[in-house]
């Protein structure tokens, strides 16, 4: 069955640019989760959702942001983009949101210029 | 706040040696704990998944334990070989969402 999806796989932007990145999780999971990952940070959980729902939300500033459909499919859009964000930005699906295994995609590499 | 740490940070070992990353947390509220492998530039792939209630978990050369009255994790891999060599990570779910280790980059020489 085929795995975690993300799209594109690399990125290059300019610094005050727009980006959106896109997940589709494993066929009958609901539960989709974002995480940037940094050579400096490593992985920080920027937000989850279930059911098209934010459940839950990182301590990231506002200019990152998402949502899910109602396939599950999500998207997580950064504006106003900085040096700083820079980072391979992962996502999980899984079942549901707790107890149950998560699988990663490949992750977009986004490198902003 | 929970915090996971990773010991050691990095480990080379000849081909064939039997070895043990270890994970540390700080809050053993935990709902599971999984272990993931991850290639240079390329996503985790998850290992073994071991939930609160269990002690430990088997696949294949591969097997993690947990105890959570002491907020640690080992994993176990045998008969290492080269095509082991990643990083390794260990993740804790409290409920909210994961909370990742550091990692143990891992080399197996030929």
């Amino acid at each position: 069955k085929a795995g975690v999806t993300q799209t594109p796989r690399y990125l290059i932007k300019t610094r005050g640019q727009q980006v959106t990145l896109s997940c589709s999780p494993i066929s009958g999971h609901r539960s989709v989760s974002w995480y940037q990952q940094t050579p400096g940070q490593g992985l920080q959980f920027l937000f989850e959702y279930f059911s098209e729902t934010q459940r839950n939300k990182g301590n990231f500033p506002g200019r990152f942001s998402g949502r899910q459909f109602s396939n599950s499919r999500s998207e997580m859009n950064v504006s106003t983009l900085e040096l700083g964000d820079s980072a391979l930005y992962l996502c999980a699906s899984s079942v549901a949101p707790a107890n149950t295994e998560a699988f990663f995609g490949q992750g977009t590499r986004l490198t902003v210029v | 706040k929970q915090e996971v740490t990773q010991i050691p940070a990095a480990l080379s070992v000849p081909e064939g040696e039997n070895l043990v990353l270890n994970c540390s947390f700080t809050d053993s509220a935990i709902y599971n704990l999984q272990w993931f492998r991850q290639d240079p530039g390329k996503g985790l792939t998850s290992l073994l998944l071991i939930q609160s209630s269990q002690r430990e978990q088997t696949s294949g050369r591969l097997n993690a334990s947990l105890d959570k009255s002491s907020g640690r994790s080992t994993l176990y891999i045998a008969a290492s070989q080269p095509g082991d060599s990643a990083t390794y990570l260990c993740a804790v779910l409290d409920g909210q969402n994961f909370v990742f280790g550091p990692g143990t980059r891992l080399s197996v020489l030929p």
